[in-house]
C-alpha cells in the first residue's frame, strides 16, 4: 500500500541535541511538507519542497532544516538553536499545486 | 495573508444529532477548501475538497459547499456517530504562482459524540 512512514513514532532529545525526523513516501508525489503542532492550535507549516534538491521555509523555519536529496524522502532536523521543540510533528506530500495533502501518522518530540 | 477562522470546541453533542462546525476564510486570490480529521494520536485524513466556488465536497455522510460570497466553507452531518469524536481541521491552500506552497490550518475543533 503506498502512503508517508514517519519514524520515530516517538522521539527524546536532551538539551543542546540536534536530532532528526524521518519522512519517507511511496506515493511517488513531487511535493513534501512539515508541520509542527501544538496543543489548542492548528498546524504551522516548517518548511516545504516542491522537487527534489529544492525546499523553501514556511511560517516557523528558525531552528529547523531539512533537505531533499531523494524524491521518496524528506527529513527534517531539530537544532539547538530551535528554543521549544516539544511538539507533535507531522510530515505531507501532495501531487503537486493545490493538490490534497496525505499525511504520516506524525512523531512525537520531548525535551529530557 | 491567508487564515482561517474555525469554533471552538470542544463540541458536545448526543449520537444521531445535526452537526454543523463553521469555518471561514480570508486568502489572497482563488483558493482550495479542505476538511481534515485527526484521530487521537494519528495524523491528518483528507475527509472532503473544494476547488471552486459552490462547489460539495462531500465523504461518509460529511458535506461541505464552498461559499465565495460569504468566504465559508461549514462542514455538515445529519446525524453523527460515536466513532465521528475527533478533531476536525478547516484548511485552505492558494496557488501563488511561485509553487506547491504549504495549506494554512484553522486550530482545529474538537468533537465528542456521547452515546
Amino acid at each position: 500500500d503506498g502512503g508517508i512512514t514517519q519514524s520515530p513514532k516517538y522521539l527524546f532529545r536532551k538539551e543542546g541535541q540536534n536530532v532528526t525526523l524521518s519522512c519517507e513516501q511511496n506515493l511517488n508525489h513531487d511535493a513534501m511538507y512539515w508541520y509542527r503542532q501544538d496543543p489548542g492550535q492548528g498546524l504551522r507549516l516548517i518548511y516545504y519542497s516542491q522537487i527534489v534538491n529544492d525546499f523553501q521555509k514556511g511560517d516557523i523555519a528558525e531552528g529547523y532544516s531539512v533537505s531533499r536529496e531523494k524524491k521518496e524522502s524528506f527529513p527534517l532536523t531539530v537544532t539547538s538553536a530551535q528554543k521549544n521543540p516539544t511538539a507533535f510533528y507531522l510530515c505531507a506530500s501532495s501531487i503537486g499545486l493545490n493538490n490534497p495533502q496525505h499525511f504520516g501518522d506524525g512523531t512525537r518530540l520531548s525535551i529530557l | 495573508g491567508n487564515s482561517v477562522t474555525q469554533m471552538e470546541g470542544p463540541v458536545t453533542l448526543s449520537e444521531e444529532a445535526f452537526l454543523t462546525i463553521n469555518c471561514t476564510y480570508t486568502a489572497t486570490g482563488y483558493p482550495s477548501l479542505f476538511w481534515y480529521v485527526q484521530y487521537p494520536g494519528e495524523g491528518l485524513q483528507l475527509l472532503l475538497k473544494a476547488t471552486k466556488a459552490d462547489d460539495k465536497g462531500s465523504n461518509k455522510g460529511f458535506e461541505a459547499t464552498y461559499r465565495k460570497e460569504t468566504t465559508s466553507f461549514h462542514l455538515e452531518k445529519g446525524s453523527v456517530q460515536v466513532s465521528d469524536s475527533a478533531v476536525y481541521f478547516c484548511a485552505l491552500s492558494v496557488y501563488s504562482g511561485g509553487g506547491a506552497d504549504g495549506l494554512t490550518f484553522g486550530k482545529g475543533t474538537h468533537l465528542i459524540i456521547q452515546p
